[in-house]
């Protein structure tokens, strides 16, 4: 069985910081792949960063970079210089090959709240 | 138009009643997938399907069922609704392997009152 924890309800970060989200996840699985994503109030889905199990390198996209730590099993979402707009609702997720890589696993959420 | 859609996007329904939430995708993915999603709790997996002829239970299955009408068409029904299905429900689709993720729909918002 895989499971994702986000043990930070809620967050709150002052505009132009940078703000680390957590994110642990365990799986007997070799092969995995680990996924953020943002909600904000409107409700819809945004896929923001993946890294794979198997990269040597943390995976970047612009503001957003993934601190992945293997033998932690951790996968924390860093969000540099933040802005008000990212205020929303943050959720890390994973899916293996033990689920043919199919389903998702998604954490529990965490809502971070930026301040200006 | 959106890659996958979802209608209703709101609904109130009655203690009771039978309501259908309806997905469609322009991706030509073959996995398809309902979710769920509770305050504090995430999105849960209800139902999945890899292919037309496959279906499959998630983790909060009882009280739901789906239909795959086509490659493109995902159905979830809620037979009987009760007030604690009163949540926000996400469609999304996929490819298979390990670096891909979901596109979702906008989501249904659902009231049983």
């Amino acid at each position: 069985a895989q499971k994702i924890t986000q043990t930070q309800p809620g967050m709150f970060v002052q505009e132009k910081e940078a703000v680390t989200l957590d994110c642990t996840y365990d799986t007997s699985d070799p092969s995995y792949g680990l996924f953020w994503y943002k909600q904000p109030s409107s409700g819809e889905m945004i896929f923001l960063i993946y890294q794979g199990s198997y990269d040597q390198q943390n995976a970047t996209e612009g503001r957003y970079s993934l601190n992945f730590q293997k033998a932690r099993k951790s996968a924390n979402l860093v969000i540099s210089a933040s802005q008000l707009g990212d205020s929303a609702m943050y959720f890390c997720a994973m899916r293996s090959r033990g689920t043919s890589y199919g389903k998702l696993t998604f954490g529990q959420g965490t809502i971070l709240t930026v301040h200006p | 138009d959106a890659d996958v859609t979802q209608t209703p996007r709101n609904r109130i329904t009655k203690t009771g009643k039978r309501i259908m939430l309806e997905c469609s995708q322009t991706k030509g993915h073959d996995r398809m997938y309902w979710y769920r999603q509770d305050p504090g709790l995430g999105l849960r997996l209800i139902y999945y399907s890899f292919d037309v002829k496959d279906i499959n239970k998630g983790e909060i299955s009882d009280g739901y069922s789906v239909s795959r009408q086509a490659q493109a068409k995902f159905s979830l029904s809620l037979e009987s609704a009760i007030p604690n299905q009163t949540a926000l429900y996400f469609c999304a689709t996929s490819e298979g392997g390990q670096s891909y993720g979901y596109t979702f729909g906008s989501g249904t918002r659902l009231t049983v009152v």
